[in-house]
């Protein structure tokens, strides 16, 4: 069953603590984005790469980090740099490369500050 | 900068009756227009694009969205809302390698 999967579906952050957020694909898509989402914000891009060891900052990159080191998988680290992270984060994925391609969305995690 | 705009957070209908759902963008050069919808606690799923040929595409579940250039408008219609289409809306414009979302439109449907 091809698709995106995120988890945690909920997690919860210290003060100070740096955390974790998996996006794994097996679509084999090029392309893998980070978005966050805020009531009435609407999705604003953290972070995108567009091929493996390769990303770009977003909108919004500040306090955040990732890595692509499998084409597979692009994990987002929350920082303690982030001083308000709580917000449902989305990962997605495309082909990469067409102007016109959609993007597949996983079912987003839900970070809290303890 | 490449932008685009919801200008209504919350639409309500009665089921039956056709809705509408606003988009307006700002673009430089040709436009590539998206409609996605979210279903509470989920990730966003594809309903239609825009990028070139006929300004009335056909998407997902019924939707449609008319292509308006001297508007610069992209807005998501319905002939006849289902209570099940109630969800929030986003419409998105591509630039570079990446989307571009709009804050979202509530959609309420009433039986």
């Amino acid at each position: 069953d091809g698709g995106i999967t995120q988890s945690p579906k909920y997690l919860f952050r210290k003060e100070g603590q740096n955390v974790t957020l998996s996006c794994e694909q097996n679509l084999n898509h090029d392309a893998m984005y980070w978005y966050r989402q805020d009531p009435g914000q609407g999705l604003r891009l953290i972070y995108y790469s567009q091929i493996v060891n390769d990303f770009q900052k977003g909108d919004i990159a500040e306090g955040y980090s990732v890595s692509r080191e499998k084409k597979e998988s692009f994990p987002l680290t929350v920082t303690s740099a982030q001083k308000n992270p709580t917000a449902f984060y989305l990962c997605a994925s495309s082909m990469g490369g067409t102007i016109g391609e959609k993007l597949f969305f996983g079912s987003g995690t839900q970070l809290s500050v303890l | 900068a490449q932008s685009v705009a919801q200008p209504e957070d919350q639409v309500n209908v009665a089921e039956g009756n056709p809705l509408t759902v606003k988009c307006t963008y700002s673009v430089s050069g040709n436009p590539y227009l998206f409609w996605y919808v979210q279903y509470p606690n989920r990730g966003l799923q594809f309903l239609l694009k825009y990028i070139t040929g006929d300004n009335l595409v056909k998407g997902s579940y019924g939707f449609e969205a008319e292509f308006n250039k001297s508007q610069t408008s992209f807005h998501l219609k319905k002939p006849s809302a289902l209570v099940s289409d109630s969800a929030l809306y986003f419409c998105a414009v591509r630039t570079g390698g990446k989307l571009i979302f709009g804050q979202g439109t509530e959609l309420s449907v009433k039986p």
